[in-house]
């Protein structure tokens, strides 16, 4: 069964550093996302991906962020200079198509933000 | 911002009983509702889902229930089985957009 795979399972990194988590949505899904939870806390929605572009983004998706699809595989989260506080656990998510449709989670990576 | 409620943190069935597992919400806006489960160290998987025209859905040993006027859904498990002990996130989706808004979870024991 087609699965959403997450690279690497954990991160650690120091504060103030760049970081990039890595994903493979299912292949022919066309919609992507991000998630995180903290620890103890809820799955918050980061941002959604579609046709190239964020379609949707919440507000914890600040100018830190960005997301990249470089190639036809892979899509990218990266955090620019991290901080204490995103220390989470990182969901990747897609999708085949928008609101109607499942979205299928991977098995997260943890950032560690020393 | 606390739009989805999960308001148990955990609940302990005993194998082959029902489990119900509670969600509510205050977003009108919201029009699609999932269950997702999720064990240790994995993502959360989807488990199933309600749109806001119906008031019910099943799939096997599991159904939801949804009550739109109380804006309360509710996912049954019967009968339970130690296989479905994780923990179970409610998940809505406003028509506005794609993103999901997730509860806080509930943790799911079914004794054996």
């Amino acid at each position: 069964e087609p699965e959403v795979t997450q690279t690497p399972s954990h991160q650690v990194t120091q504060m103030g550093q760049e970081v990039i988590l890595r994903c493979v949505p299912i292949s022919n899904h066309l919609y992507f996302y991000w998630y995180r939870q903290i620890l103890g806390q809820k799955v918050e929605f980061l941002v959604s991906f579609y046709n190239n572009e964020i379609s949707e983004k919440s507000e914890i998706f600040d100018d830190q962020f960005s997301v990249e699809r470089p190639d036809g595989s892979n899509f990218t989260l990266k955090i620019r200079s991290t901080k204490l506080e995103d220390s989470a656990m990182y969901f990747c998510a897609s999708s085949e198509g928008d609101r109607t449709y499942e979205q299928y989670f991977g098995p997260g990576t943890r950032l560690t933000v020393t | 911002d606390q739009q989805v409620k999960q308001n148990s943190p955990s609940l302990s069935v005993q194998e082959g009983r029902i489990s119900i597992l509670n969600c509510d919400y205050t977003n009108s806006m919201f029009d699609y509702f999932l269950w997702y489960k999720k064990y240790p160290a994995e993502g959360p998987t989807f488990l199933i889902s309600i749109s806001s025209i119906k008031d019910k859905n099943e799939d096997g040993r599991f159904t939801v229930f949804l009550n739109k006027s109380a804006k309360h859904l509710s996912l049954h498990i019967v009968p339970s089985q130690p296989g479905d002990s994780a923990v179970y996130f409610c998940a809505a989706r406003a028509n506005t957009g794609n993103q999901f808004y997730f509860g806080t979870g509930t943790s799911l024991t079914v004794i054996p």
